[in-house]
């Protein structure tokens, strides 16, 4: 089955910063790659996702690359703010299969003002 | 739309006694799953739904069963609760199907205790 790994597990920035978080996964059938966001108590809701048929997507001040080769994908904030200060997850699935994602551990972040 | 709803919030559990963990979702997806997530770590599939009478096992299945009688239900029983089942759950649901994997919309999920 899948395997999705995540690095750092924490990572701390300033405020005005970027900050870049790495995800790699095991199944090269995966072709659906989300990232969630999970603030303190509250719910995951996604942020930003990309598929396979794309090597970048952009919103804003957050990005998200994919390098179908190596199997990996990474999230990148540009100029961090204190609210984005959450656990960001990382996950990977198939489209129009069983669809059942598989999410990385995790990385917290922490945007010092 | 309420979205993916989720009961109870919190619950104290005794070692042996087993409870049902409720989720619903109005938003006609065919897939909906279960998450647990122990602190400080990430979210592990426990099981997962395809559609209405199909279940499949996620990563962590042992110690828990799964229905799937209706679109919208997808309820979670815990039949001898344990310490090591201490955690927050979270049940999600997205389209899926033959169309393109979408996004997966999260509960509030359930605080789980059992001492």
């Amino acid at each position: 089955g899948e395997n999705v790994e995540q690095h750092p597990s924490t990572l701390s920035v300033q405020e005005g910063d970027s900050a870049v978080i790495k995800c790699t996964y095991s199944d090269s059938a995966s072709n659906y790659f989300p990232w969630y966001k999970q603030e303190l108590g509250k719910r995951p809701q996604l942020i930003i996702d990309i598929r396979s048929n794309v090597g970048e997507k952009k919103d804003q001040r957050i990005a998200v690359t994919l390098n179908k080769t190596a199997k990996h994908f990474s999230l990148h904030i540009t100029e961090t703010q204190p609210e984005d200060s959450a656990v960001y997850f990382c996950a990977a699935g198939r489209e129009g299969s069983q669809g059942n994602l598989i999410f990385g551990k995790g990385t917290k972040l922490s945007v010092k003002p | 739309n309420a979205g993916v709803t989720q009961t109870p919030k919190f619950r104290i559990l005794k070692i042996g006694q087993s409870m049902t963990l409720q989720c619903a979702q109005d938003m006609n997806h065919n897939y909906m799953y279960w998450y647990r997530q122990d602190p400080g770590m990430g979210l592990k599939l426990i099981y997962y739904s395809v559609g209405a009478g199909i279940t499949d096992k996620g990563e962590v299945p042992n110690g828990y069963n799964v229905s799937r009688s209706t679109t919208e239900d997808f309820p979670l029983r815990l039949e001898l609760a344990a310490p090591s089942q201490t955690s927050v759950y979270f049940c999600a649901s997205s389209y899926g199907g033959t169309r393109m994997n979408t996004e997966a919309f999260f509960g509030q999920g359930t605080r789980l205790t059992v001492v």
